[in-house]
């Protein structure tokens, strides 16, 4: 079975950049694989980000971009702000109808 | 205004049944794929299901397969979720999803704001 993977948490400091990655347990990610990102506040439904690697989503911020890195995706945040600390998550497609999300990346801000 | 409404919810036996559903309004309905992704208390996402804009493919994590229905009335513009056998670890909030296309879905372009599913005895 296909794992996605994210690392669990990362802080930034304000005004500061992260990238934040996701990869497969097995293989590489690729543009194929259609990566998107995520935010979710708590209490709060999920946000759509990024989509198709480095599309993004109407209203979101340019401090918000995706690539690929390496095997990976990558989601970074260029100039951090306080309300961007949230729970973050990438999504991958496998094919077949299937879609698999990645654990999430706490990112805390200070 | 793209907007999802999740209902349904609620406390539900193990083994016992639960149908969820999704009004969706501000699209044509029929034209896009729609999903269903769930989040346990205190964990992460973990897509559910999904179907195309027809209805006439589905998709199913395996940890739901043979226990939960995903289906579509088109014409009162509402998704379901039927949830058969529920067990514990089913306990969520069940979020509606909107696809990005008709056939399939690449990525998830709105969100409902979910629905708790309590499965207890």
């Amino acid at each position: 079975q296909t794992v996605v993977t994210q690392e669990p948490s990362f802080s930034v400091s304000p005004g500061g950049t992260v990238t934040l990655t996701c990869g497969l347990s097995s293989g590489s990610v690729s543009t194929g694989y259609y990566p998107s990102w995520y935010q979710q506040t708590p209490g709060q439904a999920p946000r759509t980000l990024i989509y198709n690697t480095n599309t993004r989503s109407s209203g979101v911020p340019n401090r918000f971009s995706g690539s690929i890195l390496g095997n990976k995706a990558a989601l970074t945040i260029t100039g951090a702000q306080a309300d961007d600390e949230s729970d973050y998550y990438c999504v991958l497609y496998m094919g077949s109808g299937i879609s698999v999300f990645g654990g999430g990346t706490k990112v805390t801000v200070l | 205004e793209v907007q999802l409404l999740e209902s349904g919810g609620g406390l539900v036996q193990p083994g016992g049944s639960l149908r969820l559903s999704c009004a969706a309004s501000g699209f044509i309905f029929s034209s896009y794929a729609m999903s269903w992704v769930r989040q346990a208390p205190g964990k992460g996402l973990e897509w559910v299901s999904a179907l195309s804009g027809s209805g006439g493919s589905t998709h199913y994590a395996d940890s739901v397969k043979g226990r939960f229905t995903i289906s579509r009335d088109n014409s009162k513009n509402t998704l379901y979720l039927q949830m058969n056998s529920p067990r514990a670890e089913d306990t969520a909030i069940y979020y509606c999803a909107k696809g990005d296309q008709l056939l399939r879905i690449y990525y998830f372009d709105y969100w409902g704001q979910g629905t708790l599913v309590t499965v207890s005895s």
